[in-house]
């Protein structure tokens, strides 16, 4: 069955600190594809990037980089150098080649930058 | 820029009323969807739509119906409510599946209250 888990319910950080959230997933299926969103406080979920399983290229863009490993089963995001607008509720969510419509999403995890 | 909006940003509604919850998005998308967002539950897709007047239910359709007569828009309507429907509902519209189009854009969520 297919499953995200995302462990950390929620974590606070300085402002400046590196921090990572964790994703880990499940599935039966070879092709897939995984995504990140942010949710911050305004509500509406704001896309961040999504991955192919086949691509397993670590992505930077800016402060934000994506480690996939799928040995692991793991899409792991990190934000370099925290900043207070980083603070948001970030999901991490996949869907199936055999059904790309859905998206099955994690709990997300709860980031707080304080200054 | 991809634009979807939601008809209220908060509702409050009474037991037994019936509750219409609108979407629209401008982007030309086939695809839309409706979830509601809990805390410690994530997301779940009640319903989604792939074309006009064709809905296919989510994971969670019970209580709720859904109404997709222009391409643009999709309703969802809560026949008599529930506190238990008390939740965040978010909006999304995405293209049809299987390329790098097909990310879900999310609206900014209408947070619904049933007394």
């Amino acid at each position: 069955a297919q499953k995200v888990t995302q462990a950390q319910t929620e974590i606070s950080v300085v402002e400046k600190e590196d921090v990572t959230l964790d994703c880990v997933y499940e599935t039966r299926d070879t092709t897939y594809y995984l995504f990140w969103y942010k949710q911050p406080p305004s509500g509406e979920l704001v896309f961040l990037i999504r991955r192919n399983s086949f691509d397993e290229q670590n992505e930077i863009s800016g402060r934000y980089s994506w480690n996939f490993q799928k040995s692991t089963s793991s899409f792991n995001f990190t934000i370099t150098a925290s900043q207070v607008v980083d603070s948001a509720v970030y999901f991490c969510a996949l869907s199936e080649a055999r059904n790309t419509d859905k998206l099955i999403f994690g709990t997300g995890t709860r980031l707080q930058v304080f200054p | 820029d991809v634009k979807v909006t939601q008809s209220s940003r908060y509702l409050v509604k009474r037991t037994g009323e019936k509750v219409f919850l609108e979407c629209v998005q401008d982007m030309d998308h086939e695809n839309m969807f409706w979830y509601r967002q809990d805390p410690g539950l994530g997301l779940r897709l009640i319903y989604f739509s792939y074309d006009v007047k064709m809905k296919e239910k989510g994971d969670i359709p019970e209580g709720y119906s859904v109404s997709r007569e222009k391409k643009e828009r999709f309703s969802l309507i809560l026949e008599s409510a529930s506190t238990n429907q008390t939740s965040m509902y978010l909006c999304a519209s995405s293209f049809p599946a299987g390329g790098p189009t097909d990310t879900q854009y999310f609206g900014p969520g209408t947070r619904l209250t049933v007394l």
